[in-house]
Parts: C-alpha cells; sequence; structure tokens
C-alpha cells in the first residue's frame, strides 16, 4: 500500500461544478495534510493546508479531514477552466520523519 | 520576491557526465528540500537539509550528493548522470521541519540525461 494515494484521474468536470479530490494515507499518526496544485510544466503551489478534523474553507477552496478514517479531500465550487491543473496531496507525520509525502497527484479538468 | 531559486532551468548530459545543481532561498528557512518528479509517480524526496550544518537521505538518495553551503544555499550534484537520472527536479524550503511547515517550491531543473 503506497503512503499517499490518490485517483489519477483526469477528473472531469464542467465549469461551475463543485470538484471533488480525494486522498487516502496510511499513518495514522500523521499531522499535517496540505493540498498543492501544479499546473502543466510548472512548480507545486501550496492552496490549502489542514492540521484538525473537519472542514477549512478558503474561498472557493474548502478541505476535509478525517483522520479516524484516513482521508483529506478538497473541494472547489464554482470550479473554472483556469482550475485546471494537477493537484497534490501531501502528508506530514512522525512516521515519515517530519518529511511531505506525496501522492502521485489527481489531474482536474475543467470544461468550459 | 524571489522565494526559492534554482539553476539551471534545463540541461541536457551525457551519461558519466557530472554536474551540479543550484538552489537558493531568501526567505530565512532553516530545512530546505531536494526531489525529483517524474510521470505517474509524484515528488520524491533525494536529499534534506533540516538545519544549516546538516544533511540526510531521503527517498531515493542513489546517485547523487548534495551540499547545505550556507543557511541559504543547498545545491545537488550528479557525480555521474545516467538515463534513469532524467527528471524534472525541485527544491523547496520549510521555515524548519516539523509537522505543521509547509514547503515553498522553486521552479524546477529539466533535466535530459542522454
Amino acid at each position: 500500500q503506497k503512503e499517499v494515494e490518490q485517483n489519477s484521474g483526469p477528473l472531469s468536470v464542467p465549469e461551475g461544478a463543485i470538484a471533488s479530490l480525494n486522498c487516502t494515507y496510511s499513518d495514522r499518526g500523521s499531522q499535517s495534510f496540505f493540498w498543492y496544485r501544479q499546473y502543466s510544466g510548472k512548480s507545486p503551489e501550496l492552496i490549502m493546508s489542514i492540521y484538525s478534523n473537519g472542514d477549512k474553507e478558503d474561498g472557493r477552496f474548502t478541505a476535509q479531514l478525517n483522520k479516524a478514517s484516513q482521508y483529506v479531500s478538497l473541494l472547489i465550487r464554482d470550479s473554472q477552466p483556469s482550475d485546471s491543473a494537477t493537484y497534490l496531496c501531501a502528508v506530514k507525520g512522525m512516521e515519515y520523519g517530519n518529511k511531505l509525502v506525496f501522492g502521485a497527484g489527481t489531474i482536474l479538468r475543467v470544461k468550459s | 520576491n524571489a522565494g526559492v531559486t534554482q539553476t539551471p532551468k534545463f540541461q541536457v548530459l551525457k551519461t558519466g557526465q557530472s554536474m551540479t545543481l543550484q538552489c537558493a532561498q531568501d526567505m530565512n528557512h532553516n530545512s530546505m528540500y531536494w526531489y525529483r518528479q517524474d510521470p505517474g509517480m509524484g515528488l520524491r524526496l533525494i536529499y534534506y537539509s533540516a538545519s544549516e550544518g546538516t544533511t540526510d537521505k531521503g527517498e531515493v538518495p542513489n546517485g547523487y550528493n548534495v551540499s547545505r553551503l550556507n543557511k541559504r544555499e543547498f545545491s545537488l550534484r550528479l557525480e555521474s548522470a545516467a538515463p534513469s537520472q532524467t527528471s524534472v527536479y525541485f527544491c523547496a524550503s520549510s521555515d524548519r521541519l516539523s509537522a505543521g511547515q509547509p514547503q515553498h517550491f522553486g521552479d524546477g531543473t529539466r533535466l535530459s540525461i542522454l
């Protein structure tokens, strides 16, 4: 089992819809969770961080964390074509020596 | 407001050649990292430096060496390049190596080994 797993996609949603991206992780002791957005040919850009169970909202983005079920998700409301990118889930925990472990990423395509 | 700066942006090498990738950050961060990114593999940690004067291996260190030159600079060296090292290399930094600290990435170096 991979330490951090994401569906590779592509996930296709129409413009204006809600995009839901999911990530599961193996280390129950993980403490910090991050979502990065990466446009093709560019570097990863931090868009959300979440540390405790529940939801965290920032503009059109909502991160959801459920430590008991070991998953973290990212919701993008009112999706725009400019949201088309690869979304990387990253997890930090003691098992990883507090180093970030990345999933392989989910490709999101927003169609206008 | 440069953040993390990597040089060069592109490089083509022949098998067996050596080269050093440079990374510098201006955010006064303590921790720095080198990753490689291959299609379908996500980002994999090569080496990291938790603080000035320390370096440690990550997930895929074979064939690489690093130097933390000072607090700002962290270089990655390929002593004898191999085609399997063709990849995109990213340098990143964070305030410190602790659970809550996110990492900030440079623009990457696209390296091809022929």
